[in-house]
């Protein structure tokens, strides 16, 4: 069984503030997805790595996977409230994501 | 929005009862994936079909059942309904039937059993 560990579980910052999320696992994954949710929504695909060492930027967030594809980072610059949500990564093998618990992050004005 | 469509949005039922829950993929999505998330579990992956056949299998009970039909969407079954199984349904898509393929996902179905 494949598991993700993500850390921290929960985050509570202020605007401004910058902040970096885990994802980690003893497996190798052909790629990582991170997503963010919303209480009672779906969750929104932030973006899709799948080589390793590979860096992403997506504005104020900077996605990395590591070098043998078994973790990965979320970095956020400059937090704001509107970052506040779930933050869950997915692994993927095959046909299967397999998603971590998340870590909830909220960010205070 | 992500263009994945599920209804109900909510669902109150008693234990012992049977529901069907329904999603319509994005427009011109083939793979359609169904997910359970719980407080305590996460986001669990039940079951993938890709193009009107099952692909993948995850942690679906034996009580759970899902089709895809030819004009693509999808129907997830459960039947002897228990308290534990309440929680959000979400149903995803994908152009591709590989896990590296973007997944977009609707807006889930809360289903309470009473």
């Amino acid at each position: 069984t494949q598991l993700l560990e993500q850390s921290p579980q929960f985050l509570s910052i202020q605007e401004g503030e910058n902040l970096t999320v885990y994802c980690n696992s003893s497996s190798v994954f052909s790629s990582l997805q991170w997503y963010r949710q919303e209480p009672g929504e779906g969750p929104v695909l932030l973006v899709t790595v799948v080589t390793g060492g590979e860096v992403k930027k997506l504005k104020r967030l900077t996605f990395q996977f590591g070098d043998a594809r078994k973790d990965s980072s979320l970095h956020i610059t400059a937090a704001q409230p509107g970052d506040t949500g779930l933050y869950l990564c997915a692994g993927g093998s095959n046909y299967k994501l397999t998603f971590g618990k998340g870590t909830l992050l909220t960010v205070n004005p | 929005d992500s263009g994945v469509t599920q209804t109900p949005k909510h669902l109150i039922t008693a234990t012992g009862q049977r529901v069907t829950l329904r999603c319509s993929p994005r427009s011109g999505d083939l793979s359609v994936y169904w997910y359970q998330q719980s407080l305590d579990q996460g986001l669990q992956f039940l079951i993938q079909y890709y193009n009107g056949e099952e692909r993948a299998k995850g942690n679906i009970l034996e009580r759970f059942s899902a089709q895809q039909f030819p004009d693509l969407h999808s129907e997830l079954n459960l039947s002897s309904l228990e308290l534990g199984d309440s929680a959000l349904y979400f149903c995803a898509s994908s152009a591709g039937q590989v896990s590296s393929y973007e997944q977009y996902f609707g807006p889930g179905t809360r289903l309470t059993v009473t």
